[in-house]
């Protein structure tokens, strides 16, 4: 069965300073995997995602994640946090599609602060 | 841009009150998802639909029924609302491509009093 682990449920930077948001998953397939960030009363956003391509995958506002197959982890990372990224980011690992559908599994979340 | 449009941000409901979420979204997309989103467990599927008048369970569809009579419409129903479903419900749609992406609503904020 899929799972997804997201190894911090905080994490506290300084603005300028790097971010580093922790995922491990678990599947039986070749994954697709997703980060998705959330900012307060608002619905989730796509940040990136890896769907068997180049392994060092490149999103909006600056942030990237690397697939490890033999470390089975995505990584979110970005060089310097702002202020604007403070917010909820969630882990997603989708099981291959089956009737065009694929099933999204979460993890918990981790909620990153950026302070001045 | 993908539009997904949860028409409730805020609600507050009694307990035994039937209640209608509903979702509408703007891509001519296939796939449509009702999720819950509660405090450390992440976001869990109760429903989604994969054509018009097409559903299937998700992993906690209890308590919940959904309709889909219209491609571009998803509506998730409470029967009789109780106190453990006081949560924020997303909405969700996307297309059969292989490697879609879902495109998430804002959310509905629902209190059950």
């Amino acid at each position: 069965a899929q799972s997804v682990t997201q190894l911090d449920s905080h994490v506290s930077v300084s603005e300028g300073t790097p971010v580093l948001l922790r995922c491990n998953y678990s599947s039986s397939y070749s994954p697709s995997l997703f980060w998705y960030v959330q900012h307060p009363n608002k619905g989730l956003q796509l940040l990136l995602k890896y769907t068997s391509a180049a392994t060092l995958v490149k999103g909006i506002n600056g942030f990237e994640a690397e697939f490890k197959k033999s470390e089975t982890s995505f990584h979110l990372t970005k060089p310097s946090a702002h202020m604007s990224d403070a917010a909820e980011y969630f882990c997603v690992v989708s099981d291959p599609p089956t009737g065009g559908y694929n099933k999204l599994i979460f993890g918990a979340g981790t909620r990153l602060a950026v302070h001045p | 841009d993908v539009k997904v449009t949860q028409s409730s941000r805020y609600l507050v409901k009694r307990t035994g009150e039937k209640v209608f979420l509903e979702c509408v979204q703007d891509m001519d997309h296939e796939n449509m998802f009702w999720y819950r989103q509660d405090p450390g467990l992440g976001l869990r599927l109760i429903y989604f639909s994969y054509d018009v008048k097409m559903k299937e369970k998700g992993d906690i569809p209890e308590g919940y029924s959904v309709s889909r009579e219209k491609k571009e419409r998803f509506s998730l129903i409470l029967e009789s609302a109780s106190t453990n479903q006081t949560s924020m419900y997303l909405c969700a749609s996307s297309s059969r491509a292989p490697g879609n992406t879902i495109y998430f609503g804002e959310g509905s904020w629902l209190t059950v009093v």
